[in-house]
């Protein structure tokens, strides 16, 4: 069973909604937790950062929670754009192992 | 332009030819790593290098080889490819070991096994 569960594995949403994807993990002790964009055919590109003492951090349009307690985090999307059509990829990192999960494939639609 | 590259991009190729997929970094980053990524699984690490001379084994390092003669290179080798090794590859790169740095990913290397 993977360390790092994501949902839903993929959503369509219509410009200017939000959304909010999910991340469940099971690593633990953590150092840090990640969500990265991955648009088609490209790498993964860091969006936030996020260590064991913060529950939130944004940047820009993006804003990703984290409970500890619980072990989830989110990453919200406000007024999406066409551009924000990606995949989400939620990674924790124990020390010097990562872990990816499989990620959500978000479709905005005009 | 700080960036990590791969090539080839794109590779059809038979089971059992040998096969090399360059990685290479400009920023002059200690650690590197490759990855393969399969539909519906999340990245998965094969090897890392934490540093020139130094590698060691991923999650999934059967089947695969690398080495790191020099910083700035991290090639990943098939010697006899399968048409399970059939995946996208990054290649990917961070400065050191310290938790909060940030890692940058290659644009990625789609590979077929016939």
């Amino acid at each position: 069973k993977n360390q790092v569960e994501q949902s839903p594995q993929s959503l369509i949403i219509l410009e200017g909604k939000n959304c909010t994807l999910q991340c469940n993990y099971t690593v633990s002790p953590f150092s840090n937790l990640r969500w990265y964009k991955q648009d088609t055919g490209r790498g993964p590109v860091s969006l936030t950062i996020m260590t064991f003492s913060e529950n939130t951090k944004s940047n820009g349009r993006y804003t990703a929670t984290l409970d500890a307690d619980t072990k989830q985090s989110s990453l919200h999307i406000t007024a999406s754009q066409l551009s924000d059509s990606a995949s989400y990829i939620c990674v924790v990192r124990k020390s010097e192992d990562m872990r990816f999960g499989a990620g959500t494939r978000l479709t905005v639609k005009p | 332009e700080a960036q990590v590259t791969q090539n080839p991009r794109y590779l059809i190729t038979v089971t059992g030819k040998k096969l090399t997929v360059t990685c290479s970094q400009n920023m002059n980053h200690e650690y590197m790593s490759w990855y393969r990524q399969d539909p519906g699984l999340g990245l998965r690490q094969i090897y890392y290098s934490m540093n020139v001379e130094v590698t060691d084994k991923g999650d999934v390092p059967e089947g695969y080889k690398v080495s790191r003669k020099e910083k700035r290179n991290f090639p990943l080798i098939l010697e006899s490819p399968s048409p399970n090794q059939t995946s996208l590859y990054f290649c990917a790169s961070r400065p050191g070991t310290s938790g909060s740095e940030t890692q940058y990913f290659g644009p990625g290397t789609r590979l077929l096994v016939l």
